[in-house]
């Protein structure tokens, strides 16, 4: 069975733009979860996606969306960006939603704001 | 996170001596996730306690949950140099009305051959 995958894989992108990430969990797993992960504040949840409505939603700002298609792969969205967005996006997908059951991450995108 | 305390932070051990890596939690744990990642690439699962006492092997890998305490350890066994890097643990813990998945941060471990 194939792992989780996300594309890109390295994105260098402009403050002020916007960037798009993609998400394909493994087949048959329904919940997609998005999480950011920086050397100064770790690995924090930005949101939960289960059945395309998000479950979950993190301290994150309102530049920061997602969305679940009917096929479960998952888009993250950040528009107007800042340097402070540079990171590690790591996605998740498990067969449900609420943590009951293993979480499997994707390799990651590695996203550089200049 | 301070809700999730990891520890040590990093850790230098020579091969073939064993180790333990401590998770505390400040809130119930529902579930208990660990994890090891080598640097910027994604997380590998490596086991998830669920119940108190709870005690899972892979390998020459340990890891026990004691619910009363809401903390976990990660056991490694005559550790190898495949051993090396971060390792995560991440507690599933009620926020509100919802289970959130909390991850600590991290124990960078590394094996002297």
């Amino acid at each position: 069975k194939a792992g989780v995958t996300q594309t890109p894989r390295y994105l260098i992108k402009t403050r002020g733009q916007q960037v798009t990430l993609s998400c394909s969990p493994i087949s048959g797993h329904r919940s997609v979860s998005w999480y950011q992960q920086t050397p100064g504040q770790g690995l924090q949840f930005l949101f939960e996606y289960f059945s395309e409505t998000q479950r979950n939603k993190g301290n994150f700002p309102g530049r920061f969306s997602g969305r679940q298609f009917s096929n479960s792969r998952s888009e993250m969205n950040v528009s107007t960006l800042e340097l402070g967005d540079s990171a590690l996006y790591l996605c998740a997908s498990s067969l449900n939603r609420g943590y009951g059951g293993t979480q499997y991450f994707g390799p990651g995108t590695r996203l550089t704001v200049l | 996170s301070q809700e999730l305390e990891q520890s040590p932070q990093s850790l230098i051990v020579q091969e073939g001596k064993n180790l333990t890596i401590n998770c505390t939690s400040s809130k119930t744990l529902y579930g208990l996730y660990w994890y090891k990642q080598k640097y910027g690439e994604g997380l590998i699962f490596l086991m998830m306690l669920q119940k108190g006492g709870e005690e899972k092997s892979h390998e020459k890998i340990t890891a026990k949950l004691d619910e009363k305490k809401q903390q976990s350890s990660l056991h490694i066994t005559a550790s190898q140099p495949s051993h090396a890097g971060i390792y995560l643990c991440g507690a599933v813990t009620i926020s509100g009305s919802a289970r959130q998945l909390t991850f600590g941060s991290g124990t960078q471990l590394t094996v002297l051959p």
